[in-house]
Protein backbone atom coordinates (compact mmCIF):
# COMPACT_ATOMS: atom_id res chain seq x y z
CA UNK A 1 0.00 0.00 0.00
CA UNK A 2 0.83 3.41 -0.79
CA UNK A 3 1.02 5.32 2.30
CA UNK A 4 1.88 8.80 3.22
CA UNK A 5 1.96 9.65 7.69
CA UNK A 6 2.72 13.19 8.99
CA UNK A 7 2.71 12.76 12.39
CA UNK A 8 2.49 16.80 13.49
CA UNK A 9 -1.24 18.05 13.19
CA UNK A 10 0.02 21.31 14.19
CA UNK A 11 3.12 23.27 14.73
CA UNK A 12 3.96 26.90 15.36
CA UNK A 13 7.30 28.84 14.98
CA UNK A 14 8.49 32.28 15.89
CA UNK A 15 9.24 34.90 12.52
CA UNK A 16 12.56 34.44 11.48
CA UNK A 17 13.11 31.30 13.64
CA UNK A 18 13.42 27.60 11.46
CA UNK A 19 10.92 24.92 11.63
CA UNK A 20 11.02 21.42 10.30
CA UNK A 21 7.51 19.57 9.58
CA UNK A 22 8.41 15.46 9.26
CA UNK A 23 7.16 13.19 6.50
CA UNK A 24 7.59 9.34 6.33
CA UNK A 25 6.14 7.53 3.15
CA UNK A 26 5.43 3.50 1.90
CA UNK A 27 6.27 2.34 -1.13
CA UNK A 28 7.57 -0.77 -2.36
CA UNK A 29 8.28 1.66 -5.94
CA UNK A 30 11.78 2.17 -6.35
CA UNK A 31 10.60 5.19 -9.17
CA UNK A 32 8.79 8.10 -7.35
CA UNK A 33 8.61 11.57 -6.75
CA UNK A 34 7.78 13.50 -3.49
CA UNK A 35 6.64 17.11 -3.34
CA UNK A 36 5.73 19.72 0.15
CA UNK A 37 2.24 21.61 -1.23
CA UNK A 38 1.37 24.62 1.02
CA UNK A 39 -2.32 25.31 1.44
CA UNK A 40 -2.78 29.02 2.78
CA UNK A 41 -6.20 30.21 4.10
CA UNK A 42 -7.10 30.75 0.06
CA UNK A 43 -7.26 27.30 0.04
CA UNK A 44 -4.82 27.30 -3.08
CA UNK A 45 -2.79 24.79 -3.29
CA UNK A 46 0.85 25.78 -3.97
CA UNK A 47 3.43 23.39 -5.10
CA UNK A 48 6.56 24.27 -2.97
CA UNK A 49 9.38 21.51 -3.53
CA UNK A 50 9.82 18.63 -5.34
CA UNK A 51 12.52 16.04 -4.83
CA UNK A 52 13.37 13.10 -7.47
CA UNK A 53 13.88 9.59 -5.29
CA UNK A 54 16.78 8.75 -7.60
CA UNK A 55 18.51 12.13 -7.09
CA UNK A 56 20.64 11.58 -3.81
CA UNK A 57 21.14 15.84 -3.46
CA UNK A 58 18.14 17.04 -1.13
CA UNK A 59 16.09 19.97 -3.45
CA UNK A 60 16.01 23.40 -2.40
CA UNK A 61 13.90 26.09 -2.94
CA UNK A 62 14.97 29.68 -1.36
CA UNK A 63 14.37 29.17 2.24
CA UNK A 64 12.70 25.90 1.86
CA UNK A 65 15.16 22.94 1.60
CA UNK A 66 14.39 18.82 2.22
CA UNK A 67 16.45 16.21 4.08
CA UNK A 68 15.61 13.44 2.19
CA UNK A 69 16.37 9.69 3.83
CA UNK A 70 15.32 7.00 1.26
CA UNK A 71 16.54 3.88 3.49
CA UNK A 72 14.45 5.57 6.19
CA UNK A 73 11.13 6.83 4.01
CA UNK A 74 11.74 10.00 5.08
CA UNK A 75 10.96 13.42 3.45
CA UNK A 76 11.32 16.40 5.79
CA UNK A 77 10.89 20.08 5.19
CA UNK A 78 12.79 22.98 6.51
CA UNK A 79 11.67 26.42 6.40
CA UNK A 80 14.33 28.93 7.31
CA UNK A 81 13.44 32.58 8.28
CA UNK A 82 9.76 31.63 9.10
CA UNK A 83 7.78 34.47 7.51
CA UNK A 84 4.06 35.01 8.76
CA UNK A 85 3.35 34.44 5.04
CA UNK A 86 4.18 30.82 5.53
CA UNK A 87 1.38 30.24 7.83
CA UNK A 88 -0.95 27.57 6.04
CA UNK A 89 -1.38 23.99 6.18
CA UNK A 90 1.08 21.84 4.52
CA UNK A 91 1.21 18.42 2.47
CA UNK A 92 3.55 16.02 1.60
CA UNK A 93 2.81 13.83 -1.08
CA UNK A 94 4.37 11.84 -3.51
CA UNK A 95 3.60 10.00 -7.01
CA UNK A 96 5.15 6.92 -9.06
CA UNK A 97 4.84 6.90 -12.40
CA UNK A 98 3.91 3.44 -12.33
CA UNK A 99 0.56 3.75 -10.74
CA UNK A 100 -0.89 5.48 -13.25
CA UNK A 101 0.39 9.00 -11.80
CA UNK A 102 -1.44 8.44 -8.54
CA UNK A 103 -0.51 11.22 -5.81
CA UNK A 104 -0.96 9.90 -2.48
CA UNK A 105 -0.98 12.58 -0.26
CA UNK A 106 -0.46 13.07 3.78
CA UNK A 107 -2.99 14.36 6.69
CA UNK A 108 -1.22 17.72 6.18
CA UNK A 109 0.39 20.00 9.16
CA UNK A 110 -0.98 22.86 9.97
CA UNK A 111 1.81 25.90 10.76
CA UNK A 112 1.60 29.06 12.60
CA UNK A 113 4.42 31.52 12.24
CA UNK A 114 4.16 33.80 15.38
CA UNK A 115 4.96 37.57 14.91
CA UNK B 1 -3.51 33.18 -18.09
CA UNK B 2 -4.85 30.77 -15.50
CA UNK B 3 -3.23 27.50 -15.54
CA UNK B 4 -6.01 25.42 -13.78
CA UNK B 5 -9.22 26.95 -13.79
CA UNK B 6 -12.76 25.73 -11.86
CA UNK B 7 -16.21 27.30 -12.22
CA UNK B 8 -17.84 27.79 -9.43
CA UNK B 9 -15.38 28.99 -6.62
CA UNK B 10 -19.01 28.64 -4.57
CA UNK B 11 -21.70 26.41 -4.71
CA UNK B 12 -24.84 26.16 -2.50
CA UNK B 13 -27.70 23.64 -3.43
CA UNK B 14 -29.99 21.65 -1.68
CA UNK B 15 -30.39 18.35 -0.89
CA UNK B 16 -31.46 15.99 -3.59
CA UNK B 17 -30.47 18.25 -6.64
CA UNK B 18 -27.41 17.66 -9.06
CA UNK B 19 -24.69 19.56 -9.93
CA UNK B 20 -21.44 20.12 -11.92
CA UNK B 21 -18.10 21.49 -11.48
CA UNK B 22 -15.82 22.69 -14.44
CA UNK B 23 -12.30 22.05 -14.83
CA UNK B 24 -10.27 23.01 -17.21
CA UNK B 25 -6.75 23.46 -17.78
CA UNK B 26 -4.24 25.42 -20.44
CA UNK B 27 -0.93 23.36 -19.99
CA UNK B 28 -1.28 20.98 -22.23
CA UNK B 29 -1.31 17.98 -19.54
CA UNK B 30 -1.76 14.41 -19.88
CA UNK B 31 -3.54 13.37 -16.20
CA UNK B 32 -6.17 15.68 -14.72
CA UNK B 33 -7.74 14.70 -11.34
CA UNK B 34 -10.48 15.56 -8.84
CA UNK B 35 -9.72 15.58 -4.96
CA UNK B 36 -11.78 16.26 -2.27
CA UNK B 37 -11.06 18.00 0.86
CA UNK B 38 -13.31 17.53 4.15
CA UNK B 39 -13.53 20.25 6.61
CA UNK B 40 -10.78 18.48 8.79
CA UNK B 41 -8.37 19.33 5.40
CA UNK B 42 -8.06 15.93 4.54
CA UNK B 43 -7.33 15.61 0.51
CA UNK B 44 -8.42 12.61 -1.30
CA UNK B 45 -8.53 11.60 -4.55
CA UNK B 46 -11.59 10.94 -6.36
CA UNK B 47 -10.75 10.22 -10.01
CA UNK B 48 -7.72 10.13 -12.79
CA UNK B 49 -7.96 10.67 -16.04
CA UNK B 50 -4.93 9.64 -18.74
CA UNK B 51 -5.37 9.32 -22.24
CA UNK B 52 -9.18 8.39 -22.06
CA UNK B 53 -8.31 5.88 -19.01
CA UNK B 54 -10.25 6.53 -16.30
CA UNK B 55 -8.78 5.49 -12.57
CA UNK B 56 -11.98 5.79 -10.18
CA UNK B 57 -11.19 5.49 -6.35
CA UNK B 58 -13.29 2.34 -5.19
CA UNK B 59 -14.71 4.13 -1.86
CA UNK B 60 -16.05 7.20 -4.48
CA UNK B 61 -20.36 6.94 -4.62
CA UNK B 62 -21.43 6.39 -8.27
CA UNK B 63 -23.72 9.50 -7.67
CA UNK B 64 -20.17 11.16 -8.94
CA UNK B 65 -19.03 10.68 -12.22
CA UNK B 66 -16.16 12.77 -14.20
CA UNK B 67 -16.94 13.83 -17.52
CA UNK B 68 -14.07 14.56 -20.09
CA UNK B 69 -15.16 16.37 -23.41
CA UNK B 70 -11.41 17.01 -24.58
CA UNK B 71 -7.84 16.28 -22.84
CA UNK B 72 -8.01 19.80 -21.31
CA UNK B 73 -11.21 19.44 -19.71
CA UNK B 74 -12.57 17.39 -16.69
CA UNK B 75 -15.93 18.44 -15.66
CA UNK B 76 -17.35 16.52 -12.14
CA UNK B 77 -20.79 16.00 -12.24
CA UNK B 78 -22.97 15.25 -8.69
CA UNK B 79 -26.02 13.48 -8.56
CA UNK B 80 -28.71 13.66 -5.72
CA UNK B 81 -26.92 15.37 -3.44
CA UNK B 82 -26.13 14.95 0.21
CA UNK B 83 -25.42 16.74 3.07
CA UNK B 84 -22.33 14.84 3.35
CA UNK B 85 -21.02 15.77 -0.24
CA UNK B 86 -20.32 19.29 1.58
CA UNK B 87 -16.69 20.08 0.96
CA UNK B 88 -13.78 22.43 -0.90
CA UNK B 89 -13.59 20.03 -4.37
CA UNK B 90 -10.17 20.49 -5.98
CA UNK B 91 -9.61 20.05 -9.78
CA UNK B 92 -6.05 19.29 -10.89
CA UNK B 93 -3.67 18.34 -14.21
CA UNK B 94 -0.29 16.47 -14.01
CA UNK B 95 2.63 16.10 -16.60
CA UNK B 96 5.82 14.81 -16.14
CA UNK B 97 5.69 14.90 -12.51
CA UNK B 98 4.14 18.21 -11.07
CA UNK B 99 0.85 18.37 -10.27
CA UNK B 100 -0.64 21.56 -10.04
CA UNK B 101 -4.32 22.88 -9.06
CA UNK B 102 -7.43 24.59 -9.69
CA UNK B 103 -8.28 26.85 -7.19
CA UNK B 104 -11.34 24.83 -5.59
CA UNK B 105 -14.86 24.95 -5.10
CA UNK B 106 -16.54 24.85 -2.05
CA UNK B 107 -19.79 22.85 -2.49
CA UNK B 108 -22.60 23.44 0.35
CA UNK B 109 -25.28 20.89 0.57
CA UNK B 110 -28.20 22.51 2.75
Amino acid sequence: AQTVTQSQPEMSVQEAETVTLSCTYDTSESNYYLFWYKQPPSRQMILVIRQEAYKQQNATENRFSVNFQKAAKSFSLKISDSQLGDTAMYFCAFMTPNTGNQFYFGTGTSLTVIP
Amino acid sequence: DTAVSQTPKYLVTQMGNDKSIKCEQNLGHDTMYWYKQDSKKFLKIMFSYNNKELIINETVPNRFSPKSPDKAHLNLHINSLELGDSAVYFCASSHMHEQYFGPGTRLTVT
